[in-house]
């Protein structure tokens, strides 16, 4: 159990315009999920922690009108990347967890999303 | 917030042999320990995780240890294969309901 599906796996877009990236959690409720982003060769960076029914909490440093993350129901989370230009090319990963699960958890990754924007 | 330190950054064994990767954290008030696996193109699974109120963990040839005194917890791989190879995250959980990653282990096992 405790699948995550991300979609689309990958995305090629031009300069300027939007992608919605969508991430589900098949199998359970997710009131929590958080998005990452992670390039080549390096860590998992948390961009935004997105709830259900309420405004994402963003990190330091993310803008969140370039990013837009909608959490609208309790198996799906999406972010959109506005505007999108060359340096928003990156590997971008969603997690849920369990809505039944106690305050630190394990998170269940979905497979990530290559976006290259050209 | 939580600094997190994983070393070390490669790691190259023969297979067979042991593997351990430290990971060093900030926030005393950590209580949640995970071990993530990433092969190439895909997302972090979980391997292995321990609470705050217990010092090890064994699951067949993976085991966590965590020395909450000293604010650091270890992985262990005993009898490496080949598909053993990835990159692994440490990713504490501390007080704010998030996992913060390590800059990860990139893990070869050589046949």
């Amino acid at each position: 159990g405790a699948v995550v599906s991300q979609h689309p796996s990958r995305v090629i877009c031009k300069s300027g315009t939007s992608v919605k990236i969508e991430c589900r959690s098949l199998d359970f409720q997710a009131t929590t999920m958080f998005w990452y982003r992670q390039f080549p060769k390096q860590s998992l960076m948390l961009m935004a922690t997105s709830n259900e029914g309420s405004k994402a909490t963003y990190e330091q440093g993310v803008e969140k009108d370039k990013f837009l993350i909608n959490h609208a129901s309790l198996t799906l989370s999406t972010l959109t990347v506005t505007s999108a230009h060359p340096e928003d090319s990156s590997f971008y990963i969603c997690s849920a967890k369990r809505s039944d699960s106690s305050y630190n958890s394990p998170l269940h990754f979905g497979n990530g999303t290559r976006l290259t924007v050209t | 917030g939580e600094n997190v330190e994983q070393h070390p950054s490669t790691l190259s064994v023969q297979e067979g042999d042991s593997a351990v990767i430290k990971c060093t954290y900030s926030d005393s008030a950590s209580n949640y320990f995970p071990w993530y696996k990433q092969e190439l193109g895909k997302g972090p699974q979980l391997i292995i995780d321990i609470r705050s109120n217990v010092g090890e963990k064994k699951d067949q040839r993976i085991a966590v240890t965590l020395n909450k005194t000293a604010k650091h917890f270890s992985l262990h791989i005993t009898e490496t294969q080949p598909e053993d190879s990835a990159v692994y995250f440490c990713a504490p959980g501390g007080g704010y309901n998030k996992l913060i990653f390590g800059a990860g282990t990139r893990l070869a096992v050589h046949p």
